[in-house]
């Protein structure tokens, strides 16, 4: 079946930090994997997407490589603000294979200060 | 643009309370879903729909009920509300295209006394 592990969090880092955080898949076909961002008190926010082997998405300085090789697409940003402060989730679907279901990591959450 | 709709907002119930949980979206699209969030667990989808007239149940969908009348609409409800649903009711549609992304809500914050 489909699912989707991330890093455990919270992570703390300081402003200017570089970022990473695992996220590994599994799944039956050919996911399309995404990235989303929550910020306190609200609903998840699309940060990127990538939707085939190789690709890479990114947005707002944050950068995930799709590896089909490694079941994986890290999340990563080279210099962090204390306004990147949020609870991030990988997620994936797999429409062609498995239906019309998101698969979502637990979260990390990411604190950056000053 | 309002895209994904969720009322109310907050909510306290006494144990054994029903509610109905109203989540409007206004992109056309297919597909809507209703998932739950507890500290911890992350994301756990409850029920979702892929048409009008169509809902299916998703991973807990138990003390739950849904409804999809019309398109742009999709309705949870619960009958007889437990302390086991206080809990972060998020409400997310998409469109059927294989590669789309979900659209969510802003959350209803449930909690049963």
């Amino acid at each position: 079946g489909n699912s989707v592990t991330q890093m455990e969090g919270p992570v703390t880092l300081s402003e200017e930090a570089f970022l990473t955080i695992n996220c590994t898949y599994t799944a039956t076909g050919y996911p399309s994997l995404f990235w989303y961002v929550q910020y306190p008190g609200e609903g998840l926010q699309l940060l990127l997407k990538a939707t085939k082997a190789d690709d890479k998405g990114s947005n707002k300085g944050f950068e995930a490589t799709y590896r089909k090789e490694t079941t994986s697409f890290h999340l990563e940003k080279g210099s962090v603000q204390v306004s990147d402060s949020a609870v991030y989730f990988c997620a994936l679907s797999d429409r062609a294979n498995t239906g019309n279901q998101f698969y979502f990591g637990t979260g990390t959450s990411l604190t950056v200060i000053p | 643009n309002a895209g994904v709709t969720q009322t109310p907002k907050f909510r306290v119930l006494k144990t054994g309370q029903s509610m109905t949980l109203l989540c409007a979206q206004d992109m056309n699209h297919e597909y809507m879903y209703w998932y739950r969030q507890d500290p911890g667990m992350g994301l756990r989808l409850i029920h979702y729909s892929v048409g009008e007239g169509t809902t299916a149940k998703g991973e807990v969908p138990d003390g739950y009920n849904v409804s999809r009348l019309k398109k742009q609409n999709f309705l949870l409800g619960l009958e007889s509300a437990a302390p086991s649903q206080t809990s972060v009711y998020f409400c997310a549609s998409s469109h059927r295209g294989l590669h789309s992304e979900a659209f969510f809500g802003q959350g209803t914050r449930l909690t049963v006394v």
